[in-house]
């Protein structure tokens, strides 16, 4: 099946900072989300993006999905945004969504 | 728009006890699906429903039944719980009738412990 790797899989950032955190999957693709679990448990959806690049706010999201991965940029960092970021991916002959393990961001004042 | 809900949020049961966690979404989604997330094992599925009236088992069923009541609702049952059954469930719909396409939406969770 797919694999789904992503990293680092810990990150610790100053308040302000820039970050980026990717995904790397084994296959080709039909299906690819970002999804951002706060220290609440809550899993929210980030992107949707099996292909190209989107922005929301001081998010953004790209996927060369030819080269195989996809990468979360995370600027001017706040406080809200620790938790863990996971990539979710489809592959394209079907099956079920598989999830990486997932980059847990802390995020210090 | 409430999106996913989901009931109860916390649960404590004792071993053997029955249970049924709730699922409902107002997004007019046709596929819904139950995982859950366990330490170091990450998001697994458990069943899924990609329309009204069918249901499919997931990576981890075993212990676990489902009900698609309509397409708003989706209920996942244990009807003998076990210590390994203690995990975080969530629950999450999707427009796409297919199982890996379409943009997944999670509901809030819900925290069961089983003793």
């Amino acid at each position: 099946g797919i694999q789904v790797e992503q990293s680092p899989p810990d990150l610790i950032l100053q308040e302000g900072a820039n970050s980026t955190l990717r995904c790397n999957f084994s296959d080709s693709v039909n299906n690819l989300q970002w999804f951002h679990q706060n220290p609440w448990g809550q899993l929210i959806n980030l992107f949707y993006i099996p292909s190209g690049t989107k922005q929301n706010g001081r998010l953004s999201a790209t996927t060369v999905a030819t080269e195989r991965y996809s990468l979360l940029y995370i600027s001017s960092s706040q406080t809200t945004d620790s938790g863990v970021y996971f990539c979710a991916v489809g592959h394209n002959q079907g099956g079920k969504l598989i999830f990486g393990q997932g980059t847990e961001l802390s995020v210090k004042p | 728009n409430a999106g996913v809900t989901q009931t109860p949020k916390f649960q404590v049961l004792k071993t053997g006890q029955s249970m049924t966690l709730q699922c409902a979404q107002d997004m007019n989604h046709n596929s819904m699906y139950w995982y859950r997330q366990d330490p170091g094992m990450g998001l697994r599925l458990i069943y899924y429903s990609a329309s009204e009236g069918t249901t499919d088992k997931g990576e981890v069923p075993n212990g676990y039944n489902v009900s698609r009541l309509n397409k708003r609702e989706f209920s996942l049952r244990l009807e003998s719980a076990a210590p390994s059954q203690t995990s975080v469930y969530f629950c999450a719909s999707s427009e796409s009738r297919q199982v890996n396409t379409g943009e997944l939406f999670f509901g809030e969770g819900s925290r069961l412990t089983v003793l």
